[in-house]
């Protein structure tokens, strides 16, 4: 079964600095997608960045970059220049049809 | 549009009664998903629809029903629950396939079973 794991529970940043969290995940397939999501608290959950598993270049979205490691499974997230707006939990995702899994989350905290 | 709208945004019930979630999108999406979030938790899987086929069930017990009358609307209906079911009740649907499409979440429904 295929699982996904993210080692920092929590974590915090200085505002304008940089942060990278981890993501882990275990699987037999090739094929497959890799998603962080963030869910600010008590707002609703929305998509940071996407990764396609057969795709080696990695994703970037504006101030947000992964480092994806097929062979490693690994799949970490970074937040470049942050802002007090990016506080929340952020979860990492592996999908593959119509299956999600979800990690534990890490909970950023932004230091003004 | 690009909006998943779920009511109500709260519920209370009893363990007899018998109540019903809602969600609704109009993104032309043809994948509909129901997820439970306990506090500081990820979501978990309950259910998922693919062209209002029910193609997933994550062994949800059956005091959960799920049903998906046409390609915009996904209701959860409740009987009998018990008070571990307290949770977030999150909807989400995608263009298709969740592992091709980002998933839209809904803001959830906190279900309260006392």
């Amino acid at each position: 079964a295929q699982t996904v794991t993210q080692s920092q529970p929590e974590m915090s940043v200085q505002e304008a600095e940089t942060v990278t969290l981890s993501c882990t995940y275990d699987t037999s397939e090739s094929d497959y997608y890799l998603f962080w999501y963030k869910q600010p608290p008590s707002r609703q959950m929305i998509l940071v960045i996407r990764q396609e598993a057969y795709k080696q270049q990695n994703a970037t979205e504006n101030r947000f970059s992964v480092n994806f490691q097929k062979a490693a499974k690994s799949f970490s997230l970074k937040i470049s220049d942050s802002q007090l707006g990016d506080a929340a939990m952020y979860f990492c995702a592996y999908s593959r049809y119509d299956k999600v899994i979800f990690g534990p989350g890490t909970s950023l905290s932004v230091i003004p | 549009d690009t909006e998943v709208t779920q009511t109500p945004k709260h519920l209370v019930m009893g363990m007899t009664n018998k109540k019903s979630l809602k969600c609704e999108q109009h993104m032309g999406h043809r994948a509909m998903y129901w997820y439970k979030q306990k506090a500081k938790k990820p979501p978990e899987l309950m259910f998922v629809y693919s062209y209002e086929k029910l193609s997933i069930n994550e062994s949800v017990p059956s005091r959960f029903s799920p049903e998906c009358p046409n390609s915009s609307l996904l209701n959860l209906h409740l009987h009998a629950l018990q008070p571990e079911d307290s949770a977030l009740y999150l909807c989400a649907s995608s263009l298709g396939l969740a592992g091709a499409y980002e998933q839209y979440f809904g803001p959830g429904t906190r279900l309260t079973v006392t």
